[in-house]
């Protein structure tokens, strides 16, 4: 079984200053994905990283995949209150398995206050 | 209109009585999923479909079963509703992985159950 460890699972900070989430595995995955869940809506894809080394921007939030494909960061840049939400990575198995099984991580629930 | 629809948004229960949740999609995607999500343990797969005559459990499919009535519809049903299920249930649906093998999923926007 692969599982994807987040952290910190709570962080609740200021406008305005940065932060980073971590999503490690002792696990390879072919691809990882972040998603982000809003209070009653379901969880709505970020970005996908595929490359090991491979890093990704949408707008402050920077994404980066692990060299080796076991972990990834997100860093978001001077966090906005619309920040606010459950982050969510999500791994697919090295290809060759079972890609529709993403194993999920349990979340990094993020308070931006005003 | 959204493009995977969840129906109840809400609903509460008894234990004993029989429960099915609905999910629909526009997507077109062939592959349809539910999960469960509950506070401190994620997202767990119960069930997962890869087209109408393709059927697999998930990681905790015991106490749940499913029907794919048409490519677009994917329903839960709970038979006999105990309280352990209280939970967020969310349906999901993917199109076939690209060549990064990437598995994406479009979610709907849940349906909370309660069984008292």
């Amino acid at each position: 079984t692969q599982l994807l460890e987040q952290s910190p699972q709570f962080l609740s900070i200021q406008e305005g200053e940065n932060l980073t989430v971590y999503c490690n595995s002792s696990s390879v995955f072919s691809s990882l994905q972040w998603y982000r869940q809003e209070p009653g809506e379901g969880p709505v894809l970020l970005v996908t990283v595929v490359t090991g080394g491979e890093v990704k921007k949408l707008k402050r939030l920077t994404f980066q995949f692990g060299d080796a494909r076991k972990d990834s960061s997100l860093h978001i840049t001077a966090a906005q209150p619309g920040d606010t939400g459950l982050y969510l990575c999500a791994g697919a198995p090295v290809f060759g398995g079972s890609n529709y099984k993403l194993t999920f991580g349990k979340g990094t629930l993020l308070t931006v206050n005003p | 209109d959204a493009d995977v629809t969840q129906t109840p948004r809400n609903r509460i229960t008894k234990t004993g009585k029989r429960i099915m949740l609905e999910c629909s999609q526009t997507k077109g995607h062939d592959r349809m999923y539910w999960y469960r999500q509950d506070p401190g343990l994620g997202l767990r797969l119960i069930y997962y479909s890869f087209d109408v005559k393709d059927i697999n459990k998930g990681e905790i499919s015991d106490g749940y079963s499913v029907s794919r009535q048409a490519q677009a519809k994917f329903s839960l049903s709970l038979e006999s509703a105990i309280p352990n299920q209280t939970a967020l249930y969310f349906c999901a649906t993917s199109d076939h992985p690209g060549a990064s093998g990437a598995n994406v999923l479009t979610f709907g926007a849940g349906s909370r159950l309660t069984v008292l």
